[in-house]
């Protein structure tokens, strides 16, 4: 089945840097890579996705890039706010077997002011 | 729309005892999904479906049984709850596809078994 490696586990900035997070993939079928910001105490919520047939998807200061060749995928933060911090996890959605959503293990940013 | 809505918030559990983790969406979803989140860690998939009467194992099931037999429930049963499943509970819906999935979470329910 689909397994999805995320680093780094822990990443801390300084307001106003950037800040990558980076996720691969084991099945060569997974079509669909979303993200996840989870604040402390609160559900993971959706902010922004790609799909296998995109290679960069920005939305303000947060962007995705893919790379299917090597089951690599990117989520990059700029201009980094203090109300950035939070888990943020990767996932893969693989079209065949159920379309199952299976996530990475978290990343936590901490954004100094 | 409440979205997805998770019933309880919170549950202390005797090693042993058995409990069900009620979960329902009025979004007219298809599929349906039980995570759970142990802390500081990942979300683990442990039971997923993908219509009324179809359900199907995670990465992580065993401990756990489902049940679809509606399309907006989809309740989680805890049978001889054990310390390991101590954990965040979280059910989560989406319109699935061949295409995007975006899942959207109820607010969790925070289990602790002593």
């Amino acid at each position: 089945g689909e397994n999805v490696e995320q680093h780094p586990s822990t990443l801390s900035v300084q307001e106003g840097d950037s800040a990558v997070i980076k996720c691969t993939y084991s099945d060569s079928a997974s079509n669909y890579f979303p993200w996840y910001k989870q604040e402390l105490g609160k559900r993971p919520q959706l902010i922004i996705d790609i799909r296998s047939n995109v290679g960069e998807k920005k939305d303000q200061r947060i962007a995705v890039t893919l790379n299917k060749t090597a089951k690599h995928f990117s989520l990059h933060i700029t201009e980094t706010q203090p109300e950035d911090s939070a888990v943020y996890f990767c996932a893969a959605k693989g079209n065949t077997g159920g379309f199952k959503t299976i996530f990475g293990a978290g990343t936590r940013l901490f954004v100094k002011a | 729309n409440a979205g997805v809505t998770q019933t309880p918030k919170f549950r202390i559990l005797k090693i042993g005892q058995s409990m069900t983790l009620q979960c329902t969406q009025d979004m007219n979803h298809n599929y349906m999904y039980w995570y759970r989140q142990d802390p500081g860690m990942g979300l683990k998939l442990i039971y997923y479906s993908v219509g009324a009467g179809i359900t199907d194992k995670g990465e992580v099931p065993n401990g756990y049984n489902v049940s679809r037999s509606t399309t907006e429930d989809f309740p989680l049963r805890l049978e001889l709850a054990a310390p390991s499943q101590t954990s965040v509970y979280f059910c989560a819906s989406s319109y699935s596809s061949s295409g995007a999935n975006v899942l959207t979470f109820g607010a969790g329910s925070r289990l602790t078994v002593l």
